[in-house]
């Protein structure tokens, strides 16, 4: 079954440019959703697709996906950014849903 | 606008059930697939069940598969998660969440906790 990882935790300073991997075999063959998750709220959906970013979603938030290995962009980094980010798969194989580890993104 | 409302949390003892609940408003019932996710005390999102929008098919965790049964009401547009033989390492927040055909979960509910502790 599918694998993800991810970092636990990523730094970044306002204004910068953050960068949360999700690692998997061969993911780029796969559809990959991203999830922001703010202290004692619910995840919302921030990327789905890869790439796609919902309605409300802020145009700084991008993502990407090849080989093994999927990326979410936030640019021009905010405080209100901090939150932990989770990617996730559908895993056709077995018809279960597969979430990383999660990544904390500090905002210094 | 899709609202999703668990209910049915609480504290119960190892080995016991309990029935969580997720009211569905705003979308047609039938439209939408249904997960529960559950994330531990300072841990991560951990997938736990699946059911698609007419209730045909059924997907559950490897941790959860033979305790957990997942299941929906037309009628009362209501899912709900059936939780037996429970253990500690189910304690939890229980969110149901919903995906429109194999998609991301674009609509959460607010959670509700499980403990389970004697």
């Amino acid at each position: 079954s599918f694998v993800l990882t991810q970092s636990p935790s990523v730094s970044v300073a306002p204004g910068n440019t953050a960068r949360i991997t999700c690692g998997g075999d061969n993911i780029g063959s796969v559809a990959v959703h991203w999830y922001q998750q703010k202290p004692g709220q619910a995840p919302v959906l921030v990327i789905s697709y890869d790439s796609d970013r919902p309605s409300g979603i802020p145009e700084r938030f991008s993502g990407s996906n090849s080989g093994n290995t999927a990326t979410l962009t936030i640019s021009r980094v905010e405080a209100g950014d901090e939150a932990d980010y989770y990617c996730q798969v559908w895993d056709t194989s077995s018809d279960h849903r597969v979430f990383g580890g999660g990544t904390k993104l500090t905002v210094l | 606008q899709v609202k999703l409302a668990e209910s049915g949390g609480g504290v119960v003892q190892p080995g016991r059930s309990l029935r969580l609940s997720c009211a569905a408003s705003g979308f047609t019932f039938s439209s939408l697939a249904v997960h529960w996710v559950r994330q531990a005390p300072g841990k991560g999102l951990e997938w736990v069940a699946f059911i698609s929008y007419d209730g045909t098919n059924k997907y559950y965790g490897d941790s959860v598969k033979g305790r957990f049964t997942v299941s929906r009401d037309t009628s009362k547009k209501t899912l709900y998660l059936q939780m037996n033989s429970l253990r500690g390492e189910d304690t939890a927040v229980y969110y149901c969440a919903g995906d429109r055909g194999g998609g991301p979960f674009e609509y959460w509910g607010q959670g509700t906790l499980v403990t389970v502790s004697s």
